[in-house]
């Protein structure tokens, strides 16, 4: 199956820093989303981008398919974004993986 | 809102007992999802159901049963619960074409086994 890599594992930021989470796969894809996943476990959809680069405020995401990885920038960095950053993939039809996450915190 | 609802948000078993978690969407997705998260691991896929009367296997799905009662709602069973099975359980939907190819997540379900 798709082998799915998130670096780094954990990150400190301080407050107002800017960061940069990758995503590197195995097989070529037929989606990739991010998602952050806040303190209380909630979820959240951040991007849908199999490829091309999307902006949503301070977050931006860049999927380069050819090369198989993905970015994810944070910028200026609040508390609020602390958590774990998930990219998960579908290769096959319904083949969906998850990439370990990227655990951020952002102290004041 | 619309969104995923998942019940119960939290529920202690004790072994060999069973229960069953519901999840309901309201957002007319063909495909629904069953994962568990476990610390360090990410989130594994257990059962899903690509559309209305079909369900399949995922990565985890022993100790597992599920139904796809109609488009809405996919639930999953526990028949006799074990330690191990002891985790944070997610509900997920997706739809079809852009711009709702995402997934949406449930809440989750606390799940403890003594």
């Amino acid at each position: 199956g798709i082998q799915v890599e998130q670096s780094p594992p954990d990150l400190i930021l301080q407050e107002g820093a800017n960061s940069t989470l990758r995503c590197n796969f195995s097989d070529s894809v037929n989606n990739l989303q991010w998602f952050h996943q806040n303190p209380w476990g909630q979820l959240i959809n951040l991007f849908y981008i199999p490829s091309g680069t999307k902006q949503n405020g301070r977050l931006s995401a860049t999927t380069v398919a050819t090369e198989r990885y993905s970015l994810l920038y944070i910028s200026s960095s609040q508390t609020t974004d602390s958590g774990v950053y998930f990219c998960a993939l579908t290769g096959g039809y319904q083949k969906v993986t998850f990439g370990i996450g990227t655990k951020l915190q952002v102290i004041p | 809102n619309a969104g995923v609802t998942q019940t119960p948000k939290f529920q202690v078993l004790k072994t060999g007992q069973s229960m069953t978690l519901q999840c309901a969407q309201d957002m007319n997705h063909n495909s629904m999802y069953w994962y568990r998260q476990d610390p360090g691991m990410g989130l594994r896929l257990i059962y899903y159901s690509a559309s209305e009367g079909t369900t399949d296997k995922g990565e985890v799905p022993n100790g597992y049963n599920v139904s796809r009662l109609n488009k809405r709602e996919f639930s999953l069973r526990l028949e006799s619960a074990a330690p191990s099975q002891t985790s944070v359980y997610f509900c997920a939907s997706r739809g079809t074409g852009t711009p709702n190819y995402g997934y949406t997540f449930g809440s989750g379900t606390r799940l403890t086994v003594v």
